[in-house]
């Protein structure tokens, strides 16, 4: 069975500018979390969803958005980037919210 | 509110010799606990978890941890270390009384192991 898989792998991105990124779940996961690695705050939960619905949200600002598709696909979107959310964004996957989430290998965003 | 603290950040062992891992919790309920492994550039790997049962509990690559409720400790242990056990190493909790943040994972801040020759 294929793992998560997350696209794209790396991205450069300008102050100001707004980025989505994407993720698939294992096949048959319902719920999709999404985590952002940095190496001053380590791993930040930034938010759940599950049948299309998000779940639970971290402290994150209004910038950082995410849904989730009828196929259990997720896109999170960073609006007015700063250079402070340069970091690995991570995706996990899981059955049900609250089983063993199984992670992507994330993608890593820089902001110039 | 969840925590997780790994005390060490970086565990330096030989090939062959065991090693630990350490991590303690703090959840108000009842919590499920799992360590996960990093290599570089990759994301997190999955190795073990602990949700009710034997305290011991059994992963991949012949790791182990150990559940302490009255320590609030689950260190992650393995007898015999390889070279190849080298990554950074995280603890993570998730408090299973709490619905609504059921699934949220808080992790520790990671620990280094460097396993040499």
């Amino acid at each position: 069975k294929a793992g998560v898989t997350q696209t794209p792998r790396y991205l450069i991105k300008t102050r100001g500018q707004q980025v989505t990124l994407s993720c698939s779940p294992i096949s048959g996961h319902r719920s999709v979390s999404w985590y952002q690695q940095t190496p001053g705050q380590g791993l930040q939960f930034l938010f759940e969803y599950f049948s299309e619905t998000q779940r639970n949200k971290g402290n994150f600002p209004g910038r950082f958005s995410g849904r989730q598709f009828s196929n259990s696909r997720s896109e999170m979107n960073v609006s007015t980037l700063e250079l402070g959310d340069s970091a690995l964004y991570l995706c996990a996957s899981s059955l049900a919210a609250g089983d063993t989430q199984y992670f992507g290998p994330g993608t890593r965003l820089t902001v110039l | 509110a969840q925590s997780v603290a790994q005390p060490e950040d970086q565990v330096n062992v030989a090939e062959g010799n065991p090693l630990t891992v350490k991590c303690t919790y703090s959840v108000s309920g009842n919590p499920y606990l799992f360590w996960y492994v990093q290599y570089p550039n990759r994301g997190l790997q999955f190795l073990l978890k602990y949700i009710t049962g034997d305290n011991l509990v059994k992963g991949s690559y012949g790791f182990e941890a150990e559940f302490n409720k009255s320590q609030t400790s689950f260190h992650l242990k393995k007898p015999s270390a390889l070279v190849s056990d080298s990554a950074l190493y995280f603890c993570a909790v998730r408090d299973i009384s709490n619905t609504g943040t059921a699934s949220k994972l808080t992790f520790g801040t990671g620990t280094r192991l460097q396993v040499t020759l």
